[in-house]
């Protein structure tokens, strides 16, 4: 989990709020990636950059809005969220697509 | 949906005995991999299976791939309380596309 790090730890945010979520890899990786995690749900992919372009968007609703402005650095804009967005947001990397992730530990966001 | 799914959701077992968790997926792979997960934490990948391997041990685990029967399972030997995570298996279909089971929740009690 060193080798990617996410900010902040916890959110708790309103609906009309606007927040970003942080991530940094230190592997030199070239692919990174955002998955959503809600409870008794399987891990959602949301969205992949590679070579800091976007590959992989999987119908995210717009109010969730990714940044990778260089390979070691992903942001997620948040804005108007709903309750259920609620969740544990991951961040991960790999070097290439066929191989293994590295994740980050998390952000928990709670939006009231 | 390709998803894979595991396989028991849930396994409460002893310190000291096996713990065996099951991963069936629906269509061709590249690779399969398992991950842990302790509560509210990040994902910590354990081991990866290609398509063209049928099994894999590291320590005190091993994997095997059956692409016949599109399952995989993945044993724990001689478990530890600090084995008590959520473990998960994920098919990888290329072109950035993993795909992550439900997971299944192991509590080993000491």
């Amino acid at each position: 989990e060193t080798g990617v790090t996410q900010t902040p730890r916890h959110l708790v945010m309103g609906m009309t709020n606007k927040k970003s979520l942080k991530c940094e890899q230190h592997l030199g990786h070239n692919a990174m990636y955002w998955y959503k995690q809600s409870a008794k749900k399987p891990l959602e992919l949301m969205f992949v950059y590679s070579l800091e372009e976007r590959v992989e968007n999987n119908s995210v609703p717009s109010r969730f809005s990714p940044e990778c402005p260089n390979s070691s650095h992903l942001f997620l804009h948040l804005h108007t969220l709903q309750p259920e967005d609620s969740a544990l947001y991951l961040c991960a990397s790999s070097q290439g697509s066929i191989a293994k992730q590295f994740f980050g530990p998390g952000t928990r966001l709670t939006v009231l | 949906s390709q998803q894979g799914e595991e396989d028991p959701q849930a396994l409460s077992i002893q310190e000291g005995e096996n713990a065996t968790m099951n991963c069936s997926y629906k269509t061709s792979i590249n690779n399969l991999q398992w991950y842990r997960q302790n509560s509210g934490r990040g994902l910590v990948h354990l081991i990866l299976i290609r398509s063209n391997e049928r099994e894999k041990h590291s320590g005190r685990l091993r994997v095997t791939l059956d692409t016949s029967k599109k399952s995989s399972s993945l044993l724990i030997t001689a478990s530890r309380a600090a084995d008590t995570a959520s473990y998960f298996c994920a098919t990888d279909y290329g072109g950035f596309k993993t795909i992550f089971g439900a997971g299944t929740r192991l509590f080993v009690k000491a």
